[in-house]
């Protein structure tokens, strides 16, 4: 079973500029998640999907962060303008809709905001 | 607001060694506590528990649930050098399929 693809797996950006990251989660989980992790911290959710639908958005900074899961399949994660403090490991997680609720993570995406 | 919090914060021994890893949360409606591993990147799944008093095993590893204490363990018995990572614990809702997590104890294993 493959597991869940993300890309890119780094990234350096200047202040102010843009930047999306992409997720593709193991086949038939329904459920995909986007965390922030920064240096020294756990895993912090920024959003979660159930199929295409957002369940949950409340930690999500949306004055600058946007996600979209279109078909219910990948999904993407966008900052807009990037911060200094936006540097962190951005993972993506999968889950199943029924059954056992442990999520599978990606490699992650490390983002360096200069 | 949920809260996870482990200790310690980070932890150094030597090959052979038994160390216990600990976990403890507030959270509304638990449903269940989770471990993962964190090597590089990305976090590995290793155990849920959902009952207390019930030991979950995997080869040296063992993890067990109080939640009349609210908190959990995770033992790591005869450790080697790989199991050096950071370990992470984190709580789920009955009402959300989402995991809080704490930050986490790095775990460093010497030769």
């Amino acid at each position: 079973e493959a597991g869940v693809a993300q890309s890119p797996r780094y990234k350096i950006i200047e202040k102010r500029q843009s930047v999306a990251f992409w997720c593709n989660p193991i086949s038939g989980h329904a459920t995909l998640y986007w965390y922030q992790q920064i240096l020294g911290q756990g895993p912090k959710l920024l959003i979660q999907f159930q199929n295409n639908g957002v369940v949950d958005d409340s930690q999500l900074p949306k004055d600058r962060f946007s996600a979209e899961r279109l078909k219910g399949v990948d999904s993407t994660l966008k900052i807009q303008p990037a911060k200094l403090e936006d540097s962190a490991v951005y993972l993506c997680a999968s889950s199943k809709l029924r059954g056992l609720t442990e999520a599978f993570f990606g490699q992650g995406t490390r983002l360096t905001v200069v | 607001e949920d809260k996870v919090v482990q200790s310690p914060l980070s932890l150094v021994v030597h090959e052979g060694d038994t160390v216990t890893l600990n976990c403890s949360y507030e959270v509304t409606n638990f449903r269940s506590l989770l471990w993962y591993k964190q090597e590089k990147k990305a976090p590995t799944f290793l155990f849920m528990l959902t009952s207390s008093g019930i030991e979950k095993k995997s080869g040296r590893l063992s993890s067990i649930l109080d939640k009349k204490e609210l908190f959990s363990i995770l033992n790591i018995t005869a450790t080697q050098t790989g199991d050096s990572a950071i370990y992470l614990c984190a709580v789920e809702r009955i009402s959300a399929r989402q995991l809080t997590f704490g930050s986490g104890t790095q775990l460093t294993v010497l030769p």
